[in-house]
């Protein structure tokens, strides 16, 4: 089936730290990949995707790319900002048709100044 | 609207009771989903509808939970006969086509099973 792997929370990091958030899939067929945001209060907002092997999707400074030989989507950030504290999904969407997502748990960042 | 709308926002019913969760999707949008997430857990899918035709709706849990979008546009999702287990955030998410375009989501019902 497909599944969504995610780094447990939360990461507790001081601003202007280098942020890594772990994220593995197992898939069948060639999924897109996604992550998406969620601020305090907000709902889930894209932050970035990928469509296929070694794409890199960005967007404010975050970074991800598609990894298929080790079927990974981790999410990076060199330098983050207090504002940056939100939870981070990871989903993936297999390419057979409408938007099904599936998500992982989530990792919850916490950014102290 | 500018974006997804949910209502209400929080929902707090008595075990047994029916609710009625609204979404109104962004306009000219023609999928919508529905998605619950218990919490610490990620969202998962529930059911689909493109235009008014419910195209899937193998996520829901049991034949309690029910769906529907008669006019195309908004949603209501219904959960009969309430249970504990189904407290949970219920997002609704729109795009704007079926296939290969972003979804939008709602900031969600906050429900509550007592």
């Amino acid at each position: 089936g497909n599944s969504v792997t995610q780094m447990e929370g939360p990461v507790t990091l001081s601003e202007e730290a280098f942020l890594t958030i772990n994220c593995t899939y197992t898939a069948t067929g060639y999924p897109s990949l996604f992550w998406y945001v969620q601020y305090p209060g907000e709902g889930l907002q894209l932050l970035l995707k990928a469509t296929k092997a070694d794409d890199k999707g960005s967007n404010k400074g975050f970074e991800a790319t598609y990894r298929k030989e080790t079927t990974s989507f981790h999410l990076e950030k060199g330098s983050v900002q207090v504002s940056d504290s939100a939870v981070y999904f990871c989903a993936l969407r297999v390419n057979t048709g409408f938007q099904k997502l599936v998500f992982g748990t989530g990792t919850r960042l916490l950014v102290s100044p | 609207g500018a974006g997804v709308s949910q209502s209400p926002r929080y929902k707090v019913t008595k075990r047994g009771q029916d609710v009625a969760l609204r979404c109104d999707p962004i306009s000219g949008h023609v999928s919508l989903y529905w998605y619950r997430q218990a919490l610490g857990q990620g969202p998962e899918f529930l059911t689909y509808f493109n235009y008014e035709a419910q195209q899937d709706k193998s996520g829901l849990p049991n034949d309690r939970f029910s769906a529907e979008r008669p006019e195309g546009s908004i949603s209501t999702l219904t959960i009969q006969r309430t249970e504990q287990r189904d407290s949970a955030m219920y997002r609704c998410a729109s795009s704007l086509a079926e296939v290969n375009t972003e979804a939008f989501f709602g900031q969600g019902t906050r429900l509550t099973v007592v």
